[in-house]
C-alpha cells in the first residue's frame, strides 16, 4: 500500500510571511494525484489544491503553490502571505489513477502569529 | 450545491446503546467514504461504496461496526453496541470518479461521545 509521510507535526508562520509544508510519499505508480486538504477547528475537511503527477508544472491556487517532485517523491505545499485564516490542520494525501482508496499522511497543524 | 450532509453533527449516548449516523452525499458522485478521526489515530479509512456497493471495509474495527448505502443519495453507519473507545469524529466524504482526480469532497463530521 502506498504511504504519506508529514514529518512535520506542527509549524508557525508569521502573519504575512512564507510557509512550506512538507509530505513524502511512497509508490510504485507512475501515473497519480496528490492532494492537500485544510481542516480548521471547524473541522471540515476543505481541498486547497490538487496535483497531477504527469504534469510536471507545479499547481498553484492564489497563495498557494506546490513544489512537485517526482523523482523524489516530495509534494510540498508553500502558502505564501499568510493569513489568520490559514491556521488550520493540513492534510497531504495520495490516490492512484486506477484505484478508489486515498491515502492521507498524519497532518501538519500550522499556527499563524499575528 | 449542496455538499455532503452528515447528522447529527454531535451524539452523546452511553457504552451499549446503538448509534446510527447519516450521510447525504453530493449529488451525482458515485463514491462514498466513511472516515474516522481521532488524535491518537489520525483519520482512519472505515469502509467505501462504488455506485452504492461496499468495496472495502477492511477499516471498520470489528463487527459493531455496519455501514450501508442503500441507494445513491444515503448511507448510514450504525455502531451496536457503542463502546467508549469508540468516541471519535466520524466523517463522510463522496467522489466522482471518471477519468479526473476525483477529488474529495467532505461533510461536516459527526463527533461521537461514548460515556
Amino acid at each position: 500500500a502506498q504511504t504519506v509521510t508529514q514529518s512535520q507535526p506542527e509549524m508557525s508562520v508569521q502573519e504575512a510571511e512564507t510557509v512550506t509544508l512538507s509530505c513524502t510519499y511512497d509508490t510504485s505508480e507512475s501515473d497519480y494525484y496528490l492532494f492537500w486538504y485544510k481542516q480548521p477547528p471547524s473541522r471540515q475537511m476543505i481541498l486547497v489544491i490538487r496535483q497531477e503527477a504527469y504534469k510536471q508544472q507545479n499547481a498553484t491556487e492564489n497563495r498557494f503553490s506546490v513544489n512537485f517532485q517526482k523523482a523524489a517523491k516530495s509534494f510540498s505545499l508553500k502558502i505564501s502571505d499568510s493569513q489568520l485564516g490559514d491556521a488550520a490542520m493540513y492534510f497531504c494525501a495520495y490516490r492512484s489513477v486506477t484505484g478508489n482508496q486515498f491515502y492521507f499522511g498524519t497532518g501538519t497543524s500550522l499556527t499563524v502569529i499575528p | 450545491d449542496a455538499g455532503v450532509i452528515q447528522s447529527p453533527r454531535h451524539e452523546v449516548t452511553e457504552m451499549g446503546q446503538e448509534v446510527t449516523l447519516r450521510c447525504k452525499p453530493i449529488s451525482g458522485h458515485n463514491s462514498l467514504f466513511w472516515y474516522r478521526q481521532t488524535m491518537m489515530r489520525g483519520l482512519e479509512l472505515l469502509i467505501y461504496f462504488n455506485n452504492n456497493v461496499p468495496i472495502d471495509d477492511s477499516g471498520m474495527p470489528e463487527d459493531r461496526f455496519s455501514a450501508k448505502m442503500p441507494n445513491a443519495s444515503f448511507s448510514t453507519l450504525k455502531i451496536q453496541p457503542s463502546e467508549p473507545r469508540d468516541s471519535a469524529v466520524y466523517f463522510c466524504a463522496s467522489s466522482f470518479r471518471r477519468g479526473g482526480s476525483g477529488e474529495l469532497f467532505f461533510g461536516e463530521g459527526s463527533r461521537l461521545t461514548v460515556l
